[in-house]
């Protein structure tokens, strides 16, 4: 069964204090990964979409990489309008128009 | 662009009623998809399109209803609303390529009462 796995939930950082995020996944064969930042009262908005292992994509503080069984949104020096939730999401080969989603981690950061 | 429009934004229902989730997209996509995102589930696929005249179910489909006559448009009817249908319901497109990933609207939240 297809499924992907975030941890963890939630993350409290103070401005400044580099992280990861995870996402584990397993799927019978992976077309794309994607990770959104979803705001409270909003829609998800894209950030990154990853096809194979060992690729890397960036934008401003954040970078996320992809091996085999997951993938890392790292957060470089982040600051309070970085506070999110992150959500990771695969699509299939198997399945057109199809997205399955983690559960997501809300990130909360600190001045 | 105005990209993925849903409306409306908040309705409130009463069980038993039935309405429809409007969804609108000026990409030219030819997919759309819908989601319920509820607390703790994450965001779960109801149906999708691939293209006008074709639809399909996902993950959680009974109770709701689909159709695309156009590229541009795919409501979501609710045949007979339910409390468990209580929830936050994303519209999505996205065209054949993934470099930009899917296009979400802004959500309608829906309670039942």
């Amino acid at each position: 069964e297809d499924q992907v796995t975030q941890s963890p939930e939630a993350l409290r950082l103070q401005e400044g204090e580099s992280s990861s995020l995870n996402c584990s996944y397993t799927v019978s064969g992976l077309r794309g990964l994607f990770w959104y930042r979803q705001d409270p009262g909003k829609g998800p908005e894209f950030l990154f979409t990853l096809y194979s292992a060992g690729e890397e994509k960036e934008k401003e503080r954040l970078k996320a990489t992809l091996t085999k069984k997951e993938s890392f949104l790292h957060i470089t020096a982040p600051k309070p309008e970085d506070s999110a939730t992150y959500l990771c999401a695969v699509h299939p080969v198997s399945n057109t128009g199809k997205l399955i989603f983690g559960q997501g981690t809300t990130l909360q950061v600190k001045p | 662009n105005a990209g993925v429009t849903q409306t409306p934004k908040f309705q409130v229902l009463k069980t038993g009623q039935s309405m429809t989730l409007q969804c609108a997209q000026d990409m030219n996509h030819e997919y759309m998809s819908w989601y319920r995102q509820d607390p703790g589930m994450g965001l779960r696929l109801i149906h999708y399109s691939v293209g006008a005249g074709i639809t399909d179910q996902g993950e959680v489909p009974n109770g709701y209803n689909v159709s695309r006559s156009t590229t541009e448009d795919f409501p979501l009817r609710l045949l007979s609303a339910a409390p468990s249908q209580t929830s936050v319901y994303f519209c999505a497109s996205h065209p054949s390529g993934l470099n930009y990933g899917y296009t979400f609207g802004s959500g309608t939240r829906l309670t039942v009462v």
